[in-house]
């Protein structure tokens, strides 16, 4: 089947570092880009930016650049969204997708979404 | 604020067909970027229903349909069912912000 397997759900305090994954299985991991995509609670989906776990080149939004770190082990199939120093405003669901189409344009493939808590 | 504006919300009972806009400027779908829409049901994970614009992945009913024109899109849903109830999201991209993808602020469709 082909999936994007999401780690779970995360319970952390401002100032934590937190690594989240994002494993990839029945297709080529390395033949597409891998983007996240931000939802706070009650929100719309918000765009962070998108990485290719062939050579870990990656794209950021402006709106996240220099806050959140992509990265990705191919030997592994498994994407990272990282974080430093967490914030209160950094409490949302955390979702990875597959970019597919002709030009990588869409996100035809999405993970379960992981929920992020940061609270004191 | 959204790049691409749709309306909060839009209720329909079952059977009719209902209709949600995405509109952008000349720096999205105007540029012209094509247009994608995702349906999110109630906790679930979006899912991609509308791609390039107007066609269909493999398993979207053909209740569904999408068009551009100019700086605008539309989804149309018609034949509503109740488990049609969901929020929609449109998404494209812009070029005043360095290419970036860029989503709608969503709908929610409400099956009367």
């Amino acid at each position: 089947e082909v999936q994007l397997v999401q780690s779970g759900a995360e319970v952390k305090k401002p100032g934590e570092s937190l690594r989240i994954s994002c494993k990839g299985s029945g297709y080529r991991f390395t033949n597409y880009w891998i983007s996240w995509v931000r939802q706070m609670p009650g929100k719309g989906l918000e765009w962070m930016g998108k990485m290719d776990p062939s050579d870990s080149y990656t794209n950021y939004s402006p709106s996240f650049q220099g806050h959140v770190t992509f990265s990705a082990d191919k030997s592994i199939s498994t994407a990272f969204l990282q974080w430093s120093s967490l914030k209160a405003s950094d409490t949302a669901m955390y979702y990875c997708a597959r970019l597919g189409g002709n030009y990588g344009s869409y996100l035809d493939l999405w993970g379960r979404g992981t929920l992020v808590t940061v609270s004191s | 604020q959204s790049v691409l504006t749709q309306p909060p919300s839009v209720s329909g009972a079952p059977g009719q067909r209902v209709t949600i806009s995405c509109t952008g400027s000349s720096s999205n779908i105007g540029a012209p970027y094509d247009v994608y829409w995702y349906q999110q049901l109630p906790g679930t994970a979006p899912k991609l229903l509308i791609y390039d614009n107007s066609n269909r992945p493999s398993g979207v009913p053909d209740r569904f349909s999408g068009s551009k024109s100019g700086t605008s899109a539309s989804l149309a849903i018609t034949g509503l069912q109740a488990e049609d109830e969901a929020d929609y999201y449109c998404q494209s991209y812009d070029s005043s912000l360095s290419g970036s993808m860029v989503f709608g602020g969503g709908t929610k469709l409400t099956v009367l």
